[in-house]
């Protein structure tokens, strides 16, 4: 399972705080995409990057922002702004942007008090 | 854009009988569509795909069939195990295009002993 990491597994914050969720891959991918999942919505968009310097908004990324400064890591900041944040957030990556596998990290577990 | 819709959000089948999970998509454009499993407490792992210059794909007990007259793909597991117990996804996208997968809600699997 190695590849593509999260940290930290748990997170815990108060509300009102921004927060950022690290994801590193070591695949050389040029695609990486952050995911919320709650339970039965399945796993829905918040950001995705074909390219470094670059990336997209998808369907909720309102209260979030990426960076995508190395091809390596593409950290998500949660802000104060999203009004419910508490949930479980996946990213992933893959060689190109569509039509190749996505690998997904391990997920992290935010919990905003 | 692409909407993906996935049936049943739930399925118990006893072990040994076969499970059969539906979805459906909206884009005509859209020609990949691979199907991702998730066990409790793991990310979720690509385990079959297809695109849309077949009608089938098998791998082992599991098989995929796309109508793209009817929009329509399934994913087909035979001979059930307990550790076939998962949620499932289905996903689609344009291969040609920029835009990445588009999820299906899930379909969570219990594989009874």
């Amino acid at each position: 399972d190695g590849g593509i990491t999260q940290s930290p597994k748990y997170l815990f914050r108060k509300e009102g705080q921004n927060v950022t969720l690290s994801c590193e891959q070591n695949l050389n991918h040029d695609a990486m995409y952050w995911y919320r999942q709650d339970p039965g919505q399945g796993l829905r968009l918040i950001y995705y990057s074909q390219i470094v310097n670059d990336f997209q908004k998808g369907d909720i990324a309102e209260g979030y922002s990426v960076s995508r400064e190395k091809k390596e890591s593409f950290p998500l900041t949660v802000t104060s702004a999203q009004k419910n944040p508490t949930a479980f957030y996946l990213c992933a990556s893959s060689r190109g942007p569509v039509g190749n596998e996505q690998f997904f990290g391990p997920g992290t577990r935010l919990t905003v008090l | 854009g692409e909407n993906v819709e996935q049936h049943p959000s739930t399925l118990s089948v006893q072990e040994g009988d076969s499970a059969v999970i539906k979805c459906t998509y909206s884009d005509s454009a859209s020609n990949y569509f691979p199907w991702y499993k998730q066990e409790l407490g793991k990310r979720p792992q690509l385990i079959i795909d297809i695109r849309s210059n077949v009608g089938e794909k098998k791998d082992q007990r599991i098989a995929v069939t796309l109508n793209k007259t009817a929009k329509h793909f399934s994913l087909h597991i035979t001979e059930t195990q307990p550790e076939d117990s998962a949620v499932y996804f289905c996903a689609a996208a344009a291969f040609s295009g920029n835009t990445p997968l588009v999820f299906g809600k899930g379909t969570r699997l219990s594989v009874i002993a």
